[in-house]
Formats: structure tokens, sequence, C-alpha cells
């Protein structure tokens, strides 16, 4: 069975600081796939980031990076030069060849609080 | 704009009736998936098609279908619904079956059961 773990329940960073968002994740599967989706309150489901894990680069878009452990299957967010817009929950998923297909499997949330 | 879109945007109904959730992908993908999201149990994988076909079920409940039409546009059907039914219910949509290929999300249905 796969399992995606969001241990922080909420977080708050100043605007312009930098945050990082946990996940850790458990899968037999070798090749599979890790995304971090947000989700503002507008409710939509908007793609932030992905990662391949067969590759050792970390992935970055803009503002966003991650810090792919896999050996210790973690699989971390960071957000830097924080902005009000990012204020949102933070869904890590992970996406691998199990009886489920090619669904995502989601961790909990973690709601991020940006404040001024 | 994903370009997933999905109607109703929201839905009251009782307990004990059917609805009917519609999901048009964007152009060009040919898989649809169905996620259900609520307090209790997050974000969880419903079913997917792809071209037409059932591909993979994940939690969904035995009075709960689905159905992907030849223009590609899905339908998830629920009936003899319950109160513990009500969640927000996204489709996400992909080119292909690939697990590299992104899923990118409609702005969900809120379905609200009385």
């Amino acid at each position: 069975a796969q399992t995606v773990t969001q241990s922080q329940p909420e977080m708050s960073v100043q605007e312009a600081e930098t945050v990082t968002l946990s996940c850790t994740y458990d899968t037999s599967e070798s090749d599979y796939y890790l995304f971090w989706y947000k989700q503002p309150p507008s409710r939509q489901m908007i793609l932030v980031i992905r990662q391949e894990a067969y590759k050792q680069q970390n992935a970055t878009e803009n503002r966003f990076s991650v810090n792919f452990q896999k050996a210790a299957k973690s699989f971390s967010l960071k957000i830097s030069d924080s902005q009000l817009g990012d204020a949102a929950m933070y869904f890590c998923a992970l996406i691998s060849n199990s009886n489920s297909g090619y669904a995502l499997n989601f961790g909990k949330g973690t709601s991020l609080l940006v404040t001024p | 704009d994903s370009g997933v879109t999905q109607t109703p945007k929201h839905l009251i109904t009782a307990t004990g009736q059917r609805v009917t959730l519609r999901c048009s992908p964007r152009s060009g993908d040919l898989s649809v998936y169905w996620y259900q999201q609520s307090l209790d149990q997050g974000l969880q994988f419903l079913i997917q098609y792809y071209n037409g076909e059932e591909r993979a079920k994940g939690n969904i409940l035995e009075r709960f279908s689905a159905q992907q039409f030849p223009d590609l546009h899905s339908e998830l059907n629920l009936s003899s619904l319950e109160l513990g039914d009500s969640a927000l219910y996204f489709c996400a949509s992909s080119v292909d079956v690939r697990r590299n290929q992104p899923q990118h999300f409609g702005d969900g249905t809120r379905l609200s059961i009385l």
C-alpha cells in the first residue's frame, strides 16, 4: 500500500520569507512520481511542481523548489520570497503503478498562512 | 483556467436522491479521473477512464457509477444519496495514462445533501 504523510496541519510564514512544507511517503515501487498541488480558498487544485523518482536533481519552478530525499522517502516543498497569494492548502501526492492504476494518492494537506 | 470543465458548480439535494455530475476534459486529453474531497476522508481517488474504458477503481461506493462517452466527456452518477456523500467532487484529466503526465483538475462540484 502507498501512503503519503504531511505531518504539519498548519504553517505560517511572513511575506518575503521562506517556508518549507514536509512530506513523507511510502511505496514499494522503484519508479514513481511526486507532486505538490495547491488549493487556494477558491478550491481549485493547481499543480505546483513535480518530481520524477529516477531523477536525482531536485525540481524547481520559479519560487518553488523541492528537496527530494529518495532513501528517506521525503519530499519537501520550499517556497521562497513568500507572497500573500501563496496562502492555500498544499497537498503532497504520489503516483505509481498500483492497483489504483495511475491515480494520485494525496496526503491530508498543510494549510499555509502568509502574514504581511 | 485548467481547461477542465465541471458542471454544475453546486448541487443541493436530499437523502435518497440521485444526481449526475458532468466533466469535460481538456482538449486532447483521453484520460479522466474522479476524486472526492471530504473533511473526514481528505482527497480520495474514485475511478479512472481512458478513451471510453474503465481503467482503475479506487474507493468508489457501489452506489456510485461513472462512464466516459465517445466525445470523451465523463459523468459520475451518485444514487441513494446519504448525508456522508456531501463533498467536493473533482474531475481531472491527463493526456494519457503515463504516470509522468500531470493531471489537470476542474473547479469541482460542491454536493450538499440535506
